[in-house]
């Protein structure tokens, strides 16, 4: 049962890259890991997912090293609108293999 | 193409009651997971449906049952209500096919904010 460990909350300022780490020692050969962003009393909205390696779109880059342990959101240039609670999940996959979200990561964004 | 909604968007209930709540999946996607989201916490996984059937289950008890119906809409009953149940109700869907991949990207609604009181 692949479970993540989180830091609890993070401060950065405005314009800087923020680096989200995530463990998941037990994760399993098909899981995928996601990483969600929730802002207060709405539904988490999809960052990015990724298997192994690295993965990047435009809004964030994905780091996986190679055993697959523990992986990295990098958001680049932060603003204001970025404060929020980010999950990293694991899971996915075949044959249904659900997602568990862990505690997640706020992060604050200042001026 | 509107993405997932949820019904209704808050309600209260007295313990002991019971409640039903609705969700309306991505167009295009065949399954449906429920989580459960006490404030300040992570949302828990309650269960997942995929071709009107139960495919996966989280550590809930037998209070919470669900349906998915023939259009891929689904429903999370909650019976006997307790204080404890009340929280943000998330539904999300996503895409499996055939091979019940599930390991694409899940598209979450709003939720369905319950006080039990």
């Amino acid at each position: 049962l692949a479970k993540t460990t989180q830091p609890i909350s993070m401060d950065s300022y405005e314009g800087q890259e923020v680096n989200i780490t995530c463990s998941h020692n037990n994760i399993a050969t098909n899981d995928y890991i996601t990483w969600y962003q929730q802002f207060p009393s709405q539904g988490p909205r999809f960052i990015i997912q990724g298997y192994k390696t690295k993965v990047t779109n435009e809004v964030a880059s994905l780091f996986i090293p190679a055993d697959r342990k523990s992986s990295t959101l990098s958001l680049p240039r932060v603003s204001l609108s970025d404060t929020a609670v980010y999950y990293c999940l694991v899971g996915g996959g075949y044959n249904f293999n659900k997602f568990y979200f862990g505690s997640g990561t706020k992060l604050n964004v200042k001026p | 193409d509107a993405g997932v909604t949820q019904s209704p968007t808050h309600l209260i209930k007295t313990r002991g009651q019971q409640v039903t709540l609705r969700c309306s999946p991505k167009s295009g996607h065949d399954t449906v997971s429920w989580y459960q989201q006490a404030l300040g916490q992570g949302p828990q996984f309650i269960f997942q449906y995929y071709e009107e059937e139960e495919r996966q289950r989280g550590n809930f008890p037998d209070r919470f049952s669900g349906h998915q119906f023939p259009n891929y809409s689904s429903e999370l009953n909650v019976n006997a209500l307790l204080l404890g149940d009340s929280a943000l109700y998330l539904c999300a869907s996503s895409f499996a096919g055939l091979a019940g991949t599930t390991g694409g990207e899940l598209f979450f609604g709003e939720g369905s904010r319950l006080t039990v009181l």
